[in-house]
Order: structure tokens, then C-alpha cells, then sequence
């Protein structure tokens, strides 16, 4: 049973970074791409980027491009996502998800609330 | 604003079946990419629905059911039932190499 566990909950203040874990189970980390995906409060799934742990190949969504950065560590099947120069918009839930390539999410995180607030 | 275009609510009485469109452009669904399909309800993760336009996961009951033609995609739900009460997003790929989604469309079972 494939499982995505995430870190906890953050709060920044704008101007601040956050980097988010995700924790994948089984033996398979290094052959699905993991996505990103966020969600801001009554708002949408916003797509943020990919990452395949084999290499380490990453992907950004054009809006991140230069603010998100997307790691992964094999050792521990888990891959991060740090987004910097936080600011209030950036309150989301941000979800990691398996992916199949580029094509569909079959598994998700349980989500990690991000609060960006002075 | 989001690639993908969803009516933002949808409604159904039990029992009945309904439907929810979801349009795209020349650059994703147009261009071939497949549609997927995603069930949210309230307070958690997003899950898995329909893959690949018309595929359904283990576990996905058969009142669910996917199409695509040309550059839009529907999602199609029979038999409601109050448990299908929650906010339901297409979901493909664009050529600028990223994943997109629809703005959401939001069930009620009346």
C-alpha cells in the first residue's frame, strides 16, 4: 500500500521560506515522478511542479519558476518542496502527489497547511 | 485564472444523473492530452477518479464514467447519492510542460 505522508504544519511571516516534506512507503520511490500541487483557502488545485527522484530532474510551473525549489532524498524515499519570498497569497495546502509521468496523481499527501501571516 | 474550464456548481437529486463538462484549448486537451479526473470532498486530499479520459481505479464504483472528444472532456455520475456530495476537478497536461486543472465544480445532492 503506497502511502505519502507529510511534515506538519507551518507558519512564516511574508519574505520567509518553507520547505515541506514528503515521505513516500513501499520500494518504489525511485520509479514514479512526484508532483506539487497546492490549494489556497475555498480556491482550486494549482499545479506547482514535478520532480523524478531517479535523477532529481525537476520541472516548475512557470508562476514558481525562480521561488520553488524541489529536492528528494533516496535514502529516506522522501522529496521536499521549499518555496521562498513567501507572501500572504501563499497560504495553501500544499499536497505532493505520485505521479504517473506527467499524466495523472494516483496517490496524494494528507496535505500540509502553509499560513504565510506577520 | 484556471487552464481549464468548469461550471462551478452542479446539482442532483438522488438517484438521478448528472453531468460536468470540462473544456480545454489546442495546447492541452485539443492536442491530445488525456483527461483525468479527481474527487475532493470536504477537509481532504484530492482522490483519483478517472485516468486516461475513461479509466477507473480499483475501487471506483461503475456509476462514475469518463469521455473526451476534441478539445473537451465530461465526467458522468449515475445513480446519485449524498455521498457524492463534493468538488470534483479535470485535470491534463499542457505543451508548456506543466499539469493543469480545472477551476473545481462543486456537487450537491439535493
Amino acid at each position: 500500500q503506497v502511502q505519502l505522508v507529510q511534515s506538519g504544519a507551518e507558519v512564516k511571516k511574508p519574505g520567509a521560506s518553507v520547505k515541506v516534506s514528503c515521505k513516500a512507503s513501499g520500494n518504489t520511490f525511485t520509479s514514479y515522478y512526484m508532483h506539487w500541487v497546492r490549494q489556497a483557502p475555498g480556491q482550486g488545485l494549482e499545479w506547482m511542479g514535478i520532480i523524478n527522484p531517479s535523477g532529481g530532474r525537476t520541472t516548475y510551473a512557470q508562476k514558481f519558476q525562480g521561488r520553488v525549489t524541489m529536492t528528494r532524498d533516496t535514502s529516506t524515499s522522501t522529496v521536499y518542496m521549499e518555496l521562498s519570498s513567501l507572501r500572504s497569497e501563499d497560504t495553501a495546502v500544499y499536497y505532493c502527489a505520485r505521479g504517473r509521468g506527467y499524466s495523472y496523481y494516483d496517490y496524494w499527501g494528507q496535505g500540509t497547511l502553509v499560513t504565510v501571516s506577520s | 485564472q484556471p487552464v481549464l474550464t468548469q461550471p462551478p456548481s452542479v446539482s442532483g437529486a438522488p438517484g438521478q444523473r448528472v453531468t460536468i463538462s470540462c473544456t480545454g484549448s489546442s495546447s492541452n486537451v485539443g492536442a491530445g492530452y488525456d483527461v483525468h479526473w479527481y474527487q475532493q470532498l470536504p477537509g481532504t486530499a484530492p482522490r483519483l477518479l478517472i485516468y486516461g479520459n475513461t479509466n477507473r481505479p480499483s475501487g471506483v464504483p461503475d456509476r462514475f464514467s469518463g469521455a473526451k472528444s476534441g478539445t473537451s472532456a465530461s465526467l458522468a455520475i449515475s445513480g446519485l447519492q449524498a455521498e457524492d456530495e463534493a468538488d470534483y476537478y479535470c485535470q491534463s497536461y499542457d505543451s508548456s510542460l506543466s499539469g493543469v486543472f480545472g477551476g473545481g465544480t462543486k456537487l450537491t445532492v439535493l
